[in-house]
């Protein structure tokens, strides 16, 4: 079974800073996605970054990047240029790329970001 | 807009009271999915439907039950609620082509189970 471990349950940053958040996974798939997810309190799951795994290139979005390392099957988020809206709990998740198949997304205990004015 | 509602957002229930969490989609996905988010716990899969009529249990499926009779309609049922089922529920849902990555989850449900 493929597990997603976060063994940082918070972390804090100072604003403008750049924070890394840390997140793990096992599997014995080839084919899968890796996503970060943020949930702010309203408590919506809102999408921040996704990668493919037969992709080498990093995903990026704004101030948002992945360190993916798939031999080591790791999976980091580095966030640029902190704001205090980017406080809230973070999941990093993992499903499989099959199709037709049941698209559960395997969720990382979570962490919970800080950030400092 | 394309969305997934769900209703009710807060539910404050005794131990035994049959209830219902609706969820609705929009976007004619064939998939869809509920999960509970507890603390320290993340989110885990109780159900999920690949289209109409076609269902199969998650990773934590006691206690829970649902159906799939519309295409657009995903409710969670709780037949005997128990304090244990005190939870945060999201449901979500995607279309079946791989292409597409991103699940789309609706706003959560607060559900205190007394």
């Amino acid at each position: 079974a493929q597990t997603v471990t976060q063994s940082q349950p918070e972390m804090s940053v100072q604003e403008a800073e750049t924070v890394t958040l840390s997140c793990t996974y096992d599997t014995s798939e080839s084919d899968y996605y890796l996503f970060w997810y943020k949930q702010p309190p309203s408590r919506q799951m809102i999408l921040v970054i996704r990668q493919e795994a037969y992709k080498q290139q990093n995903a990026t979005e704004n101030r948002f990047s992945v360190n993916f390392q798939k031999a080591a099957k790791s999976f980091s988020l580095k966030i640029s240029d902190s704001q205090l809206g980017d406080a809230a709990m973070y999941f990093c998740a993992y499903r499989l790329g099959i199709t037709g198949a049941n698209s559960k997304l395997t969720f990382g205990k979570g962490i919970t970001l800080s950030v400092r004015p | 807009e394309a969305q997934v509602t769900q209703n009710p957002r807060y539910l404050i229930t005794v131990t035994g009271k049959k209830l219902t969490v609706t969820c609705s989609q929009n976007m004619n996905h064939e998939y869809m999915s509920w999960y509970r988010q507890d603390p320290g716990l993340g989110l885990r899969q109780i159900y999920y439907s690949m289209n109409v009529e076609v269902t199969d249990k998650g990773d934590v499926p006691e206690g829970y039950k649902v159906s799939r009779k519309e295409k657009r309609n995903f409710p969670l049922i709780l037949e005997s609620p128990s304090p244990n089922q005190t939870s945060l529920y999201f449901c979500a849902s995607r279309p079946r082509d791989r292409s597409t990555y991103e699940q789309y989850f609706g706003p959560g449900t607060r559900l205190t189970v007394t």
